[in-house]
């Protein structure tokens, strides 16, 4: 299966600034997500990001707050903007994709993001 | 729309004891399942995986878990728990080539006690 890095793993931001999340995958992947986990509940899809086009949002995510970018077909960034304490949570990457064969949907080892 | 369902979201367990965490699901077509285990701190690690054949998969660190269509069901098992396996359990759902996104339920949470 694929093999996934994420960066950074933690960090800890100022409210109001914004950080940028990486994930680089060691193949070449038709399909991307972004997932946020916030404290103590399950993970939560912000959106699907294909190569060439723009990310899928899913309801109560917008791209002015997760604008994401999906350059090629191992790479990908998402942005936490204007960042507030309520973004603590950890963001995770995964793909997907027949490249990854059936046994897809690897998972990043996430970003655990703190504001203060 | 897919969902899952983890009705319990804490249980505790002797250490040596049977464990069965419960997971139910809807889903519009043929479901692709998945039981993940996060450890405190970690990221999310894939026990096993169901799409097809044998109704009961086995996955690594001694953990199995059963498909039954008609329940729409999917429940890990093991049958000695360790020390080792206090964690978060996710169960989801997804679709079997990846052109969808993974649905989570909201996890259990797993003690062992002595």
């Amino acid at each position: 299966s694929a093999v996934i890095s994420q960066k950074p793993s933690r960090d800890i931001c100022q409210r109001g600034t914004s950080l940028t999340i990486q994930c680089q995958v060691d193949s070449q992947v038709t399909m991307m997500f972004w997932y946020r986990q916030q404290p103590g509940q399950s993970l939560t899809l912000i959106a699907t990001a294909n190569q060439g086009s723009e990310a899928t949002y899913e309801s109560g995510f917008v791209i002015d707050k997760f604008p994401i970018s999906r350059p090629n077909l191992t790479f990908s960034t998402l942005t936490v903007s204007n960042m507030s304490p309520e973004d603590s949570s950890i963001y995770l990457c995964s793909v997907a994709g027949t490249n990854t064969g059936r046994y897809g949907y690897t998972f990043g080892s996430g970003t655990r993001l703190t504001v203060v | 729309a897919q969902s899952v369902t983890q009705p319990d979201i804490h249980i505790t367990v002797s250490e040596g004891a049977s464990l069965e965490l419960r997971c139910n699901y809807s889903y519009g077509a043929t479901p692709y399942l998945f039981w993940y285990v996060q450890s405190p701190g970690q990221g999310l690690q894939l026990l096993l995986k169901y799409f097809s054949g044998d109704t009961l998969v086995q996955g690594i660190k001694g953990f199995e878990a059963e498909f039954k269509r008609s329940q729409s069901s999917f429940n890990l098992r093991k049958p000695s728990v360790h020390w080792s396996d206090a964690a978060e359990y996710f169960c989801a759902v997804g679709a079997l080539f990846g052109n969808e996104k993974l649905t989570f339920g909201t996890g259990t949470r797993l003690t062992i006690i002595p």
